[in-house]
């Protein structure tokens, strides 16, 4: 089965500095990987995802992940904060069933931007 | 954004009442989920359709059935809801399973009383 462990559940910058969001996986195959970002009480947008061509995987917003197979990593970073990357953001794994894709997802990380 | 509405936004209602969750699409999609979102548990997977009229179980498809007679409609029914089903619902879809990423609706608070 495959899964995601996000290491942080919350994570506060300071507005204009460095973001890093952790996330591991665990598969038995390469995996398909994504981030999702959730501002409150709105529904889900895909940030970015990694579908086994470049490692580097740039998404909007000048968010990028990076997949790392030895340490089976998919780290969310950011050079320069901003106050509206404030949210919760997913890292999730798919799975393809006999007759669809499964998401898995992380518990999330609650990002809070200060000034 | 990809073109999905739910309705209603917002429902309250009380224990043992049927309850039903629409999805629709414009995109036509082939690929419809409904998940389900609680604090600490991100979002899991309650049932999903590929196709009309085949559907299929997620891992939280107890007290839940789905429907979809139309490709752009996918129904969810709580048959007697219960406090446990209180939750915030999301519908999903993808163009195609494998190498499409899914696309999120807008989500649907519910809370049994």
């Amino acid at each position: 089965a495959q899964s995601v462990t996000q290491l942080d559940s919350h994570v506060s910058v300071s507005e204009g500095t460095p973001v890093l969001l952790r996330c591991n996986y665990s598969s038995s195959y390469s995996p398909s990987l994504f981030w999702y970002v959730q501002h409150p009480n709105k529904g889900l947008q895909l940030l970015l995802k990694y579908t086994s061509a470049a490692t580097l995987v740039k998404g909007i917003n000048g968010f990028e992940a990076e997949f790392k197979k030895s340490e089976t990593s998919f780290h969310l970073t950011k050079p320069s904060a901003h106050m509206s990357d404030a949210a919760e953001y997913f890292c999730v794994v798919r799975s393809n069933t006999g007759t669809a894709s499964k998401l898995t997802f992380g518990t999330g990380t609650r990002l809070q931007v200060t000034l | 954004d990809a073109g999905i509405t739910q309705s209603p936004r917002h429902k309250v209602t009380e224990t043992g009442t049927p309850v039903t969750l629409r999805c629709h699409q414009t995109e036509n999609h082939r690929y419809m989920y409904w998940y389900r979102q609680d604090p600490g548990h991100g979002l899991r997977l309650i049932h999903y359709s590929y196709g009309v009229k085949d559907t299929d179980k997620g891992e939280v498809s107890d007290g839940y059935s789905v429907s979809r007679s139309k490709t752009e409609d996918f129904l969810l029914t709580l048959e007697s809801a219960t406090s446990s089903q209180t939750s915030v619902y999301f519908c999903a879809i993808s163009e195609l399973a494998g190498r499409y990423e899914q696309y999120f609706g807008p989500g649907t608070r519910l809370t049994v009383t």
